[in-house]
């Protein structure tokens, strides 16, 4: 999407290791959701942020909205090879909800 | 289970032949959702439905392709003379209407148009 940007595209990174996954709206955000998907799967919910400033963890991995700057970075902290997946993002640009729309993800690697 | 479920999870079909999926949504969720998704892009929105009224369609949404949800339930998208560009994975995801609400995913039909 080009309201949604993803970076990196892909990333590959050793067992153990920090990684970060950044998304940036063009737009002004009044949610932000990170999803996991398995290729040729469906989207896991990861977590939902709302408010500027908010930082939500599960287990490993934790995610946080910058309102200023309309972005939102996920982390994980010590990548497991369950890690492994395309991670995505998705936007609720309307006070209303409905529809999402999504970056087109960032494909995580962790080798062993 | 209790979580989305969609059928078929695959789908061969010829170029000019109709398709419908199936999509059963979370029993509680009055909003339900279809995405189409291509190799390395993002879910893109087609249509969604609050209990049995269609209230978006995306400019995506051909006349070739339908979407219903007669009782408020379960919903079908039917894709009419196919064409090889409708190849992809088409998504449904349901939601309980909130102020933001989270989506929750099925596994995805996987349509190939030969």
């Amino acid at each position: 999407s080009q309201e949604l940007e993803q970076s990196p595209q892909s990333l590959i990174v050793q067992e153990g290791k920090n990684l970060t996954i950044n998304c940036t709206s063009s737009k002004t955000l009044y949610g932000l959701y990170w999803y996991k998907q398995k290729y040729g799967e469906g989207l896991i919910f990861l977590m939902m942020l709302q408010k500027g400033g908010e930082e939500k963890s599960h287990e490993k991995i934790t995610a946080k909205l910058d309102e200023k700057k309309q972005q939102s970075s996920l982390h994980i902290t010590a990548s497991q090879p369950s890690h492994a997946g395309i991670y995505l993002c998705g936007a609720d640009y309307d006070t209303n909800a409905g529809k999402s729309t999504f970056g087109d993800g960032t494909t995580l690697t962790v080798k062993p | 289970d209790t979580g989305v479920s969609q059928d078929p999870r695959h789908k061969i079909t010829k170029r000019g032949q109709n398709v419908t999926f199936r999509c059963d949504p979370i029993s509680e969720h009055n909003r339900l959702y279809w995405y189409r998704q291509t190799l390395g892009q993002g879910p893109e929105f087609l249509t969604y439905f609050q209990n049995e009224a269609q209230l978006e369609k995306s400019r995506l949404l051909s006349d070739r392709f339908s979407a219903e949800r007669p009782k408020g339930s379960f919903s079908t998208l039917e894709i009419q003379r196919t064409e090889q560009g409708d190849s992809a994975m088409y998504l449904c995801a349901s939601s309980l209407v909130a102020i933001r609400e989270t989506q929750y995913f099925g596994p995805g039909t996987r349509l190939l148009v030969l």
